[in-house]
C-alpha cells in the first residue's frame, strides 16, 4: 500500500509570494494533519482536517490556511511568505482524529524562502 | 497547555550498548504518548505508542518505552543499539478534547550518535 505522499519535494520561493503544498493520505484515512519543522526543532502542529472539516489549529498566523477535498487529500496554503517560513512541512494521515489515532507521516516538502 | 521535554539534545552510545532516551510531559489528563524516529531527509516513523493499559510498551526495531505517571515520564529504551539506529528521536503527546483535536505536541528531539 502506498504511504502518505507529498508534493513537491522541494520548493524555493521569494518573500511575499504564495505557496501551495499538497498531500495525499493513506487509502482509508480520513484525517490529515500538517506540521512545520524548522531545522533543529521538533514538528509544530499547524492544522488538522477530519472528514473535510477543520478540527484543530495550532498557533500559526492567518497567512496559513488549508483545506481537505472529498477524496481526503489536502492542500496547505501560505500567503505573503516570510524568511521564517523556511522549513520542512510534514503531512500526516490517520484513521481518525490525530492525538488519539496513530499518525503516519509523509517525507515532507522542503520550503526555502529567499 | 501540554508540553514535552527531551532533556538530552545529543546522546552518544557505542554500538551494542544499551540506550535510554528521556521524555517528560506536562498534561492534565491521561496522555496519549508516542515515540517517533526521523532519519536524515526522511519523514517520521512511529516506533511505539501508549494509550492505556500495560505501562511497558513494545515497539518496532527492538524498542520499548515505560510510562510512569508519578514521574510524568515516557522513556525510550533499547537493550543493544545498532549503527542503523543513529537518527533523531522525538517524543510526542496527543490530546483529544471531545470537540476537536490539536494534533501532537512534539519535543525538540534527541540526536542519537552511534560509535563503532
Amino acid at each position: 500500500d502506498a504511504g502518505v505522499t507529498q508534493s513537491p519535494t522541494h520548493l524555493i520561493k521569494t518573500r511575499g509570494q504564495h505557496v501551495t503544498l499538497r498531500c495525499s493520505p493513506i487509502s482509508g484515512h480520513k484525517s490529515v494533519s500538517w506540521y512545520q519543522q524548522v531545522l533543529g526543532q521538533g514538528p509544530q502542529f499547524i492544522f488538522q482536517y477530519y472528514e473535510k472539516e477543520e478540527r484543530g489549529r495550532g498557533n500559526f498566523p492567518d497567512r496559513f490556511s488549508a483545506r481537505q477535498f472529498p477524496n481526503y487529500s489536502s492542500e496547505l496554503n501560505v500567503n505573503a511568505l516570510l524568511l521564517g517560513d523556511s522549513a520542512l512541512y510534514l503531512c500526516a494521515s490517520s484513521l481518525g482524529l490525530a492525538g488519539v489515532y496513530e499518525q503516519y507521516f509523509g517525507p515532507g516538502t522542503r520550503l526555502t524562502v529567499t | 497547555a501540554q508540553s514535552v521535554t527531551q532533556p538530552d539534545i545529543h546522546i552518544t552510545v557505542s554500538e551494542g550498548a544499551s540506550l535510554e532516551l528521556r521524555c517528560n510531559y506536562s498534561y492534565g489528563a491521561t496522555p496519549y504518548l508516542f515515540w517517533y524516529v526521523q532519519s536524515p531527509g526522511q519523514g517520521l516513523q512511529l516506533l511505539l505508542k501508549y494509550f492505556s493499559g500495560d505501562t511497558l510498551v513494545q515497539g518496532i526495531k527492538g524498542f520499548e518505552a515505560e510510562f510512569k505517571r508519578s514521574q510524568s515520564s515516557f522513556n525510550l529504551r533499547k537493550p543493544s543499539v545498532h549503527w542503523s539506529d543513529a537518527a533523531e528521536y522525538f517524543c510526542a503527546v496527543g490530546q483529544f478534547s471531545g470537540g476537536g483535536a490539536d494534533g501532537l505536541t512534539f519535543g525538540k528531539g534527541t540526536h542519537l550518535i552511534i560509535q563503532p
